[in-house]
C-alpha cells in the first residue's frame, strides 16, 4: 500500500525558506499516480491546494502562491519536494504532501506542523 | 475561479440519524470534479467520493454523494460514532484544486 510522509524542519523564520520533503514507499513515484503535490491547513482553518506536479515535470500551482512556490521530483529518491520562499506568520500550517488523481487526492501524509517565528 | 460554499457550517445530530451535507460552487462545474473527503481531529483527511457520487476504495455504503449543476450533497444515512468530523467539498478544474470551508458535524 502506497504511503507518504513529510519531513523537514518543523521551525522556519519569516522571510526565509520553507523546504519540505515527501518520501513515497510502497510504490514508484514514476509510476503510481499521474500528479504529486502539496496542501496545507491553517491551525483551525480550511485545507488550501499550494500545487501539483506531473512525475513526467509538468507544475500547477495555486496562483496566490505561485510566484513562491517551487514543487520538484527526486525519481531516483522517489521524493518529491516543496519550496516555499519569503515565508510570513501567515505560512504556518499542516503541511500535506499527497497524490492525486486527475480530479481528487487519493492519498495523504500524516502532514507536519510548520510554524514561521523568529 | 470556482468559490465553493458549505452549509451548514456545523450540524448537531446523534448517532443513528441521517446527516445531509450540502456544497454550493459558484458556477456550474462537472459531475467529474466533485470529490468530498472527512478529516477526524488531529488526522488527514481522506477522500470519501469522488466524481460526485463514487465511492472511494474502503468507504462503507452508508455515504452517498449526489448532485450536479453548483449543488451537491454528501448524505450519511445512518451516522456512527467515528462519522462525527469536518467535511470538505472539492472541485478540480482548469488545473487547480479548490476546498470549502467544510462543515463540522458534532455530536447532539
Amino acid at each position: 500500500q502506497l504511503q507518504l510522509q513529510e519531513s523537514g524542519p518543523g521551525l522556519v523564520k519569516p522571510s526565509e525558506t520553507l523546504a519540505l520533503t515527501c518520501t513515497v514507499s510502497g510504490g514508484s513515484i514514476s509510476s503510481s499516480s499521474p500528479y504529486w503535490g502539496w496542501i496545507r491547513q491553517s491551525p483551525g482553518k480550511g485545507l488550501e491546494w499550494i500545487g501539483s506536479m506531473y512525475y513526467s515535470g509538468s507544475t500547477y500551482l495555486n496562483p496566490s502562491l505561485k510566484s513562491r512556490v517551487t514543487i520538484s521530483i527526486e525519481k531516483s529518491k522517489n521524493q518529491f519536494s516543496l519550496r516555499l520562499t519569503s515565508v510570513t506568520a501567515a505560512d504556518t500550517a499542516v503541511y500535506y504532501c499527497a497524490r492525486f488523481t486527475g480530479a481528487a487526492v487519493v492519498s495523504w501524509g500524516q502532514g507536519t506542523l510548520v510554524t514561521v517565528s523568529s | 475561479e470556482i468559490v465553493l460554499t458549505q452549509s451548514p457550517g456545523t450540524l448537531s445530530l446523534s448517532p443513528g440519524e441521517r446527516a445531509t451535507l450540502s456544497c454550493r460552487a459558484s458556477q456550474s462545474v462537472s459531475t467529474n470534479y466533485l470529490a468530498w473527503y472527512q478529516q477526524r481531529p488531529g488526522q488527514a483527511p481522506r477522500l470519501l467520493i469522488y466524481a460526485s457520487s463514487s465511492r472511494a476504495t474502503g468507504i462503507p455504503d452508508r455515504f452517498s454523494g449526489s448532485g450536479s449543476g453548483t449543488d451537491f450533497t454528501l448524505t450519511i444515512s445512518r451516522l456512527e460514532p467515528e462519522d462525527f468530523a469536518v467535511y470538505y467539498c472539492q472541485h478540480y478544474g482548469a488545473s487547480v484544486y479548490t476546498f470549502g470551508p467544510g462543515t463540522k458535524l458534532e455530536i447532539k
